[in-house]
């Protein structure tokens, strides 16, 4: 078990630029999560996929972001036209039957 | 909307005191309590949960407490140790929306 790994751990981008993340959830984990939290906040919720099945959306997630879980395993999380307001810790979390989610270390995304 | 109030936000305890973090929510269907620890550049952690039909669980110095009828829950370290400095957030989450609602974490401090 080595854990849920996100990568990039760190992204600097320019205002209006494109920029994907990956998840590579523990192996034998069906459901994958993906939060956003920023400085001096809990995790927000964003998304949700059992297997490739993206089943929830918060209305926090705009028509900007897209995420994808193909053949349910690794995700990816695009950001389109990026915004300051983006900057945040993009946390990906994945759990066996629901509870006991289990995140990553994050990628942090900071918007020039 | 589901909220999830903390607190405090910071605190501070000489080490091998207790400590205690306290959390209500509001949405009366909620069933399950998980407790996080994020240190600096990582994600949460799961450190202790209960669910709705206890009331009470304890793994070695930490343990959690469960008042449905007020909606509160508790967070409880005893004999501090400087490891245990870090944010801890409580949250919870309703079977079946795949959702959890964090609360605005709490800064502890372990004072040697």
């Amino acid at each position: 078990d080595t854990g849920v790994s996100q990568n990039p751990r760190h992204k600097i981008t320019k205002r209006g630029q494109n920029v994907t993340f990956r998840c590579d959830p523990i192996s034998e984990h069906n459901r994958l999560y993906w939060y956003r939290q920023t400085l001096g906040q809990g995790p927000e919720f964003l998304t949700y996929f059992q297997n490739e099945a993206q089943l929830e959306k918060s209305r926090l997630l705009s028509d900007r972001f897209s995420a994808e879980r193909p053949k349910g395993s690794f995700s990816t999380l695009e950001i389109q036209r990026t915004e300051q307001g983006d900057s945040a810790m993009y946390l990906c979390a994945s759990s066996l039957h629901g509870e006991k989610l289990f995140f990553g270390s994050g990628t942090q995304l900071s918007v020039l | 909307g589901e909220n999830v109030e903390q607190h405090p936000s910071t605190l501070s305890v000489q080490e091998g005191d207790s400590a205690v973090i306290k959390c209500t929510y509001s949405d009366s269907a909620s069933n399950y309590f998980p407790w996080y620890k994020q240190e600096l550049g990582k994600g949460p952690q799961l450190i202790i949960d209960i669910r709705s039909n206890v009331g009470e669980k304890k793994d070695q110095r930490i343990a959690v407490t469960l008042n449905k009828t007020a909606k509160h829950f508790s967070l409880h370290i005893t004999e501090t140790q400087p490891e245990d400095s870090a944010v801890y957030f409580c949250a919870a989450s309703t079977s079946g929306t795949y959702k959890y609602i964090f609360g605005t974490g709490t800064r502890l401090k372990v004072l040697a």
